[in-house]
């Protein structure tokens, strides 16, 4: 199958910092990547798309000012949260979707593969 | 945000039981997918749904896409204690935007 890998895996912060977390898409050019927000016992919240060479679709509610979204190749996406506060704590997952036939592997079409996810805590 | 409604929101049962939980929307889907995510873990893909109708296999995995396109279910067979995890489905919204809607997910734990 499709490998998503996020880094990193974890980060601990103080508050006001930023964070940058990145998402790649290993063995296949990814149009399209996702970046979704999960608080604990909840369910995954999406926060933008991100497609290549254009600016982010945020979700509404999500500032983006505060999540600054890149996607500057087909494999790389990067998630920065910039002056972090402690209720930025959170897991953090990205996912990508194939464009097909452009890692020459046959995946199927609009399915989304996720990162193994980022857990940020910010003090 | 749009979230799916899934039931059970948690199940606790015996190993070798067979476990179903579903998942319903107000609006319509064009896929349905199901994906387990293990603690500190990414959701992983179980089984995806194209069609209205659609009964899927994936092993001890059983899935189907209502026919009215705004229903789903999970069926798993015989379970073991691997099969502990949380259980999402995810719609897929239009064939524009891509994005997916999860559901509120269904905690699921096997007593061996």
């Amino acid at each position: 199958g499709a490998v998503v890998s996020q880094h990193p895996s974890w980060v601990i912060c103080k508050s006001g910092t930023s964070v940058k977390i990145e998402c790649r898409s290993l063995d296949f050019q990814a149009t399209t990547m996702f970046w979704y927000r999960q608080f604990p016992k909840q369910s995954l919240m999406l926060m933008a798309t991100s497609n290549e060479g254009s600016k982010a679709t945020y979700e509404q509610g999500v500032e983006k000012d505060k999540f600054l979204i890149n996607h500057a190749s087909l494999t790389l996406s990067t998630l920065t949260v910039t002056s972090a506060h402690p209720e930025d704590s959170s897991f953090y997952i990205c996912s990508a979707r194939s464009h097909p036939g452009a890692s020459g592997k046959t995946l199927a079409y609009n399915e989304q593969f996720f990162g193994p996810g980022t857990r940020l805590t910010v003090l | 945000g749009q979230q799916l409604n899934q039931s059970p929101q948690s199940m606790f049962i015996q190993e070798g039981e067979d476990v179903s939980m579903n998942c319903t929307s107000s609006s319509i889907f064009n896929t349905w997918l199901w994906y387990k995510q293990e603690p500190g873990e990414g959701p992983v893909l179980l089984i995806a749904l194209y069609k209205a109708g659609e009964l899927t296999s994936n092993g001890r995995l059983t899935a189907q896409f209502g026919i009215t396109r705004k229903d789903s279910f999970l069926n798993i067979s015989a379970s073991i204690p691997s099969d502990v995890g949380i259980y999402f489905c995810a719609g897929h919204v239009t064939s524009g935007t891509y994005k997916y809607i999860f559901g509120t997910g269904t905690r699921l734990k096997v007593l061996a």
